[in-house]
């Protein structure tokens, strides 16, 4: 079964729009985490954020910011006032802590295309 | 500071042939992981490495592919018998520590053709 899923396959937005990507996982761990990761065209998967099943708190780094909601067991990713060099593919992650094994758990991906 | 090297960055094979991909991980990080990413997919964990040991060897998708890992520092990923479905990225990553809460770092890659 998928444990991390992203809807949207692919979003385009012209420069300066808002742009929200949704993330809904699933675990029975009662202590997880979960992550964003951007991968630019060139490849490289750059880490965004990482978040523990116990902080509900939202967080807002510069044109970045996150909603976590255990509830829906949802971690959205917003960017704010989108621009082009923030066009690549974003990954949503889950790390379980029962299996010992804490690899990441990915989800497809969202393509974010943004156009000046 | 180093970040997370692959080698070679490109590997194009013939099927059938065995091929053997390189990961050098951050410095003094204990963890290291091996992920594989089909074009236009998400990432598919293959296997974790705690210093030298994999306890986790489940994700490797057939007995032709194995890893090893020595003096807690370099790993190897070896396909051998390569297959065209065995076309992919291999993305490697290291932390710190293998606990969740340390943030994995990935290298860039190494893109495989099998032809």
């Amino acid at each position: 079964a998928q444990k991390v899923t992203q809807a949207q396959t692919e979003i385009s937005v012209v420069e300066k729009e808002d742009v929200t990507l949704d993330c809904v996982y699933e675990t029975r761990d009662t202590t997880y985490y979960l992550f964003w990761y951007k991968q630019p065209p060139s490849g490289e998967l750059v880490f965004l954020i990482r978040r523990n099943s116990f902080d509900e708190q939202n967080e807002i780094s510069g044109r970045y910011s996150w909603n976590f909601q255990k509830s829906t067991s949802s971690f959205n990713f917003t960017i704010t006032a989108s621009q082009v060099v923030d066009s690549a593919v974003y990954f949503c992650a889950l790390s379980e802590t029962t299996l010992n094994d804490y690899k990441l758990s990915f989800g497809a991906g969202t393509t974010v295309t943004v156009r000046a | 500071g180093a970040g997370v090297s692959q080698s070679p960055s490109n590997k194009v094979t013939e099927k059938g042939k065995d091929v053997e991909l390189r990961c050098d991980p951050i410095s003094g990080h204990t963890a290291l992981y091996w992920y594989r990413q089909r074009l236009g997919q998400g990432l598919e964990f293959l296997i974790y490495f705690q210093g030298n040991s994999a306890p986790d060897k489940s994700g490797l998708p057939s007995d032709r592919f194995s890893a090893e890992r020595t003096g807690e520092s370099v790993s190897t990923l070896t396909i051998q018998r390569t297959q065209q479905e065995d076309s992919a990225v291999y993305l490697c990553a290291s932390s710190f520590s293998g606990r969740p809460s340390y943030e994995q770092y990935f290298g860039p890659g190494t893109r495989l053709t099998v032809t």
